[in-house]
Formats: structure tokens, sequence, C-alpha cells
């Protein structure tokens, strides 16, 4: 049954600390994404990795950071530098094509405490 | 500056009729679209797609139309069942963005029984 996990669902930060985002592809996909989601607002994109060991920057990375050290993992942290974290985090995963569609995951809620 | 826009951040429809919603673009560099369908809390659904070469793409109750000229695309629902009812996203990339989707800010659809 392939798909793309993220855990938890539900997270609760600290001020000035750091939390991990877990998400977990097992459709063989060489690409993955993490996006935000603000109310009322579109998807923007914080990293996105085409390869294990490469990763890239996207629209709003300051205060976030990744890995990718395999093909079914890209967890990200948002550090104690992004100082509104509160939103909705989206994992998402795609196969190498011209045509190529991405795959999210169900998401993780952020909030603050 | 949005590159992608959903001017209509709400769209009620009676059951069975036809669910219009509209998508525009600026950035003419944009080859593929694609339309994504989300309930809360939940991430999106990739429902269709368009290549820039074409102008229509149908599946099943789903058709998405493009007018390459106006920089905008739509995504035509019939007919339109209450299972329906969520937020619809357009988004857009090019080529040579390294697959990176630019998203528009969404459309709640509702369809009433």
């Amino acid at each position: 049954d392939g798909g793309i996990t993220q855990s938890p669902k539900y997270l609760f930060r600290k001020e000035g600390q750091n939390v991990t985002l877990s998400c977990e592809q097992n459709l063989n996909h060489d690409a993955m994404y993490w996006y935000r989601q603000d109310p009322g607002q579109g998807l923007r994109l914080i990293y996105y990795s085409q390869i294990v060991n490469d990763f890239q920057k996207g629209d709003i990375a300051e205060g976030y950071s990744v890995s990718r050290e395999k093909k079914e993992s890209f967890p990200l942290t948002v550090t104690s530098a992004q100082k509104n974290p509160t939103a909705f985090y989206l994992c998402a995963s795609s196969i190498s094509g011209v045509l190529e569609t991405q795959y999210f995951g169900p998401g993780t809620r952020l909030l603050v405490l | 500056d949005q590159q992608v826009k959903q001017n209509s951040p709400s769209l009620s429809v009676q059951e069975g009729r036809i669910s219009i919603l509209n998508c525009d673009y600026t950035n003419s560099m944009f080859d593929y679209f694609l339309w994504y369908k989300k309930y809360p809390a939940e991430g999106p659904t990739f429902l269709i797609s368009i290549s820039s070469i074409k102008d229509k793409n149908e599946d099943g109750r789903f058709t998405v139309f493009l007018n390459k000229s106006a920089k905008h695309l739509s995504l035509h629902i019939v007919p339109s069942q209450p299972g329906d009812s969520a937020v619809y996203f357009c988004a857009a990339r090019f080529s040579g963005s390294a697959r990176q989707l630019t998203f528009g800010s969404g459309t709640q659809l509702t369809v009433l029984p």
C-alpha cells in the first residue's frame, strides 16, 4: 500500500525549541518537497530535494532545515529562528519526468505553546 | 507578486449543476498546470493536469480548459456532487523550475444538496 506518511498529525512547540516533522514515502519517488499552508493562502515551498544528499531552498526557507539521507525520508526541522511557525505543513513527492505530478501526505499541524 | 491567482475565494453551486473554478497566471513560462482538491486538515489530492500544448483535458466529471493567450485556466465539474465540496487549488510550473509548483490561494467550493 504505497503512499506518503507524515507524523505527528499535531505537534506543539515551546518558545525557543526546535521540532522535527517526519515525512516518509514508499513510492520510490526521486523528489520530495515541504510546503507550508497558512489560513486563506496557497501552499508555499520551504525546501525541496531532487535526489538523495541534495536539497534546495524554496521561497520561505528561513528558520527551517532539512536533510535527505535516504530516498524514502525527508525530515523538516522548524528551528527557534522561525518566528511564526504556526501553520499546516505538507510534504509531497514526485517521480522524475517531464509532466510529473506531486503527491501529498496528510500534513502536520504545528502549534506554538 | 502572485504569479498564480484564484480571484474567487468561494463558490456555491446546486447539486447536479456545473461548477466552474477559475485560475489566472502571469508567468508565460508556465507549461504545466494542475488542479488539486483539499479537505480540511488533509493533504491536497491531485485531480487533473494539462500541458501547455493542449487546450483541454477531460477525466470523468472533471475537465480543465487552458487559454494560453489569456493566461487563464478553468476547472469544470459536471455534475457537481456534495462530496465535491472542498478547497480547490490550481498550480503551475515551468520546465526550468526544477519541478517547483506555484500555487494559487484556493477556492472553497460548496455544493448544496
